[in-house]
């Protein structure tokens, strides 16, 4: 049972619009989120993060919301450009049992294409 | 300054051979993890190691074997490798103790055939 969902595997924009990524959870001990980016034959790269005690992270162009009474967050994108273009990956993240790392629990992605 | 590096970018193995696919880090971080991407699945933890000296088992360790060789690197292996363990492998650190970035090698794609 996927823990972290991405419900669209793809995604079209216009440059200059809003893209708008989701994700949802359904483990509530999870208290940190995180989107990461991911172009074709490279690692993923963190974007954003967000802790379970905010509900709105900003940073340049990318804003994270999160509501928890509905498991849900949200990467929005504005404006779009063309080199936003790759997978969107989000994560759930809680501490191990052990209390020695975290845990980094991913969604399945969404493909961005944002269209000249 | 180089990250994380993974070698190799790409191999392919028959079925029943082994091999290890290395992983170092330059950042002097205490955690190292080793996920797998598959199609529509997303990446899924194998192994970790939060401490130099620590290994521990994740949501899919089966078939893989590890060791934290020290506070840099820390190798994955394959024993029998199988056509299921076709996929792309991320090796991952970050500092430990609450950090929650990871930041990631440029994967290895590897076939079983």
């Amino acid at each position: 049972d996927q823990q972290v969902k991405q419900n669209s595997p793809s995604l079209s924009v216009q440059e200059g619009r809003i893209s708008i990524l989701n994700c949802d959870y359904t483990n509530s001990m999870f208290d940190y989120f995180l989107w990461y980016k991911k172009y074709p034959a490279e690692g993923p790269t963190f974007l954003i993060s967000i802790s379970s005690i905010k509900d709105k992270n900003e940073d340049g162009r990318f804003t994270v919301f999160l509501n928890k009474s509905a498991k849900h967050l949200s990467l929005h994108i504005v404006p779009s450009q063309p080199g936003d273009s790759a997978v969107y990956f989000c994560a759930a993240s809680v501490v191990f049992s052990s209390g020695s790392a975290r845990q980094l629990t991913f969604g399945s992605g969404t493909q961005l294409t944002v269209l000249p | 300054n180089a990250g994380v590096t993974q070698t190799p970018k790409f191999q392919v193995l028959k079925t029943g051979q082994s091999m290890t696919l290395q992983c170092a880090q330059d950042m002097n971080h205490n955690s190292m993890y080793w996920y797998r991407q598959d199609p529509g699945m997303g990446l899924r933890l194998i192994y970790y190691s939060a401490s130099e000296g620590t290994t521990d088992k994740g949501e899919v360790p089966n078939g893989y074997n590890v060791s934290r060789l020290n506070k840099r690197e820390f190798s994955l292996r394959l024993e029998s490798a199988a056509p299921s363990q076709t996929s792309v492998y991320f090796c991952a650190s970050n500092q430990g103790g609450g950090g929650e970035k990871l930041f990631f090698g440029s994967g290895t794609q590897l076939s079983v055939l």
